[in-house]
């Protein structure tokens, strides 16, 4: 089945520095989703883009919608030990009436305080 | 309201067990999915629902199967399990198709030995 190419895999950053991840495809999306993950938990979206060449801020996120439709890119800046996670893009299409997610293989963000 | 929930937390079958995961969501939505995340990996379709007494299979459905009998409710059985069906499993919602997004339960860990 097909999966997004996330990069990079892991990040080992320190507090306050900014941070940047990014996902590819060979093939076209209509949405373009990031999601966040904590131990134990389900995914929670950060932003959604729409559009492509679409820029979106959420705080100190900011997300693009790749011009070509098949890329996405995600920066935090001034990370913050609350910012540690599991990110993970995720690319939409409506296939016979539902929504259908591809996700990346996610970047693990761990923050030295 | 609770939002998406999913029991039990944490389960171990044996070879050849069966189980139901159950997912509930209060929020109204038409479209549920389930999914599994495998170690280290994005998550996976495994079935879909886009209303009550209407389901669909997804990227990896074999061994798993689904029922929507209420808007509420969408239980994911495995009927003979296998070590290859330990993951974590995931169920989500959302009410419209097109712009509104998923939201996630907490997950249901299994393993299979």
């Amino acid at each position: 089945g097909q999966q997004l190419n996330q990069s990079p895999q892991s990040m080992f950053i320190q507090e306050g520095e900014d941070v940047s991840m990014n996902c590819t495809s060979s093939s076209i999306f209509n949405t373009w989703l990031w999601y966040k993950q904590d131990p134990g938990e389900g995914p929670v979206l950060l932003i959604a883009l729409y559009k492509a060449g679409e820029l979106t801020s959420n705080g100190r996120l900011t997300a693009q919608f790749g011009i070509t439709r098949k890329d996405s890119f995600l920066n935090i800046s001034a990370s913050i030990p609350s910012d540690v996670g599991i990110y993970f893009c995720a690319g939409q299409r409506i296939i016979q009436g539902a929504q259908k997610l591809v996700f990346g293989q996610g970047t693990r963000l761990t923050i030295n305080p | 309201n609770a939002g998406v929930t999913q029991t039990p937390k944490f389960r171990i079958l044996k070879i050849g067990q069966s189980m139901t995961l159950q997912c509930a969501q209060d929020m109204n939505h038409n479209y549920m999915y389930w999914y599994r995340q495998d170690p280290g990996m994005g998550l996976k379709l495994i079935y879909y629902s886009v209303g009550a007494g209407i389901t669909d299979k997804g990227e990896v459905p074999n061994g798993y199967n689904v029922s929507r009998s209420t808007t509420e409710d969408f239980p994911l059985r495995l009927e003979l399990a296998a070590p290859s069906q330990t993951s974590v499993y995931f169920c989500a919602s959302s009410y419209l198709v097109s712009t509104d997004t998923q939201y996630f339960g907490p997950g249901t860990r299994l393993t299979v030995l």
